[in-house]
């Protein structure tokens, strides 16, 4: 199956912004969606589609993406966005979801 | 209040059965397809299984397929996933969640509701 690769961790300074990237052949023909989990909690939807948000997510939060990367940015960090951050995809052949490895983000 | 609510998870020894379930409230279950992703405490996620909102194709991950089946009962808005030939491995916190598209053709594209999960321990 397709694997999604993520940084293990980025910082970024409160107010700052912060890119995380997502790598993997499945981006090239499928649009990442990105996740936010904060420790004891379930992951929340911040991006679908590559870059569109769900009802009542920050416009800080965005997406983008181009050939086997997609990227999720967060303009203007702040405290409560400390979490760990997951993108997904379905697979490249099969009929699987597949989530990226995880990135988490600290705000300093 | 749109929520999802898991249930069924327990301690099991290897080689058991678990059933879950998810009952669903607050939008209209029927629409959507919906999926089981299970999560080991301190690591990654990992998805499971979906049904699509008739129950007519159901997809699995390699690692359970052959031993999980999900299904769902759309009139008691309701969502289970039996787990036979439990192995230690498959040991996590189990999430129920909701695909964002309606109309069933992008079941990939984000899960934009997510239950609190329950827990699953395999151990003799």
């Amino acid at each position: 199956s397709s694997e999604l690769t993520q940084d293990p961790a980025v910082s970024v300074a409160l107010g700052q912004t912060v890119r995380i990237t997502c790598q993997g052949d499945t981006l090239k023909n499928y649009f990442a969606s990105w996740y936010q989990q904060k420790p004891g909690r379930a992951p929340v939807l911040v991006i679908y589609s590559k870059n569109k948000r769900p009802s009542g997510i920050p416009d800080r939060f965005s997406g983008s993406g181009s050939g086997n990367t997609a990227s999720l940015t967060i303009t203007g960090a702040q405290a409560e966005d400390e979490a760990d951050y997951y993108c997904n995809s379905r697979d490249n052949i099969a009929s699987l979801l597949v989530f990226g490895t995880g990135t988490k983000v600290t705000v300093l | 209040e749109v929520q999802l609510v898991e249930s069924g998870g327990a301690v099991v020894q290897p080689g058991g059965s678990l059933r879950l379930s998810c009952a669903a409230s607050g939008f209209a279950f029927d629409d959507y397809t919906m999926h089981w992703v299970r999560q080991v405490p301190g690591k990654g996620l990992d998805w499971v299984s979906l049904i699509t909102w008739d129950a007519d194709t159901t997809y699995y991950a390699d690692s359970v397929r052959g031993r999980f089946t999900i299904s769902r009962d759309n009139r008691k808005k309701s969502l289970y996933l039996q787990m036979d030939s439990l192995r230690i491995e498959d040991t996590a916190l189990y999430y129920c969640a909701k695909s964002q598209d309606g109309s069933g053709y992008f079941w990939w594209d984000g899960l934009d509701v997510w239950g609190q999960g329950t827990t699953v321990s395999v151990s003799s």
